[in-house]
């Protein structure tokens, strides 16, 4: 399996502050995906990280609330602007590295005060 | 929205086989079923997928039925340490489609 590593594992953020979450993977891929998983509740996908081009967001998510990068195969970052307390969640990059199975990173935990 | 439907939670004694149900009624030809896990606050852990054959790994087995609107995954002999909220979904066995998580089922192993 993948390695997969995010930073910071969890954070304490002000309201109205930006936060940005690295994703790091031990080898290249195609995909990386970025997930959000508020209290309590299940995985929703927010984006798709694409290398050399704009992130593909779902419905609900947009690039001002949360830009994210993909400079190379290896490194994307989301960042969670202008936060508010209902960003309080646990933020979740995956990799889908030529196969057809993703790997997960242990996650950020965020709260917003 | 999730097409896969599963029970909100079940209990498993500790050494006994856990079976977790999931139904996927509406899976297409080319949808492959996947079942991940998530121990408290840790990132989802990949345990096993299929098509249509059952399948079988160092961590459990899976069953589908022939019809494949429903599967089972099976832990043969439960620990404490396979508490975890267990999820089951369907999605095209390409690297480019997304997962889409549902509800999931909560399984207690307990002593």
């Amino acid at each position: 399996s993948a390695v997969i590593s995010q930073k910071p594992s969890r954070d304490i953020c002000q309201r109205g502050t930006s936060l940005t979450i690295q994703c790091q993977v031990d080898s290249q891929v195609t995909m990386m995906f970025w997930y959000r998983q508020q209290p309590g509740q299940s995985l929703t996908l927010i984006a798709t990280a694409n290398q050399g081009s704009e992130a593909t967001y779902e419905s609900g998510f947009v690039i001002d609330k949360f830009p994210i990068s993909r400079p190379n195969l290896t490194f994307s970052t989301l960042t969670v602007s202008n936060m508010s307390p209902e960003d309080s969640s646990i933020y979740l990059c995956s990799q889908d590295r030529f196969t057809d199975t993703q790997y997960f990173g242990p996650g950020t935990r965020l709260t917003v005060l | 929205d999730a097409k896969t439907t599963q029970p909100p939670s079940m209990d498993c004694a500790e050494g006994r086989a856990a079976n977790l149900p999931c139904n996927h009624s509406t899976i297409s030809g080319n949808e492959y079923v996947y079942w991940y896990r998530q121990i408290h606050s840790q990132g989802p852990q990949y345990i096993i997928h299929g098509l249509k054959n059952n399948e079988t790994n160092e961590m459990a087995s899976l069953i589908i039925t022939e019809d494949r609107k429903s599967s089972t995954l099976i832990l043969p002999h439960a620990t404490l340490r396979d508490t975890a909220v267990y999820y089951c979904i369907v999605r095209a066995g390409q690297n480019t489609d997304k997962l889409i998580f549902g509800t999931g089922t909560r399984l207690q192993v307990f002593p």
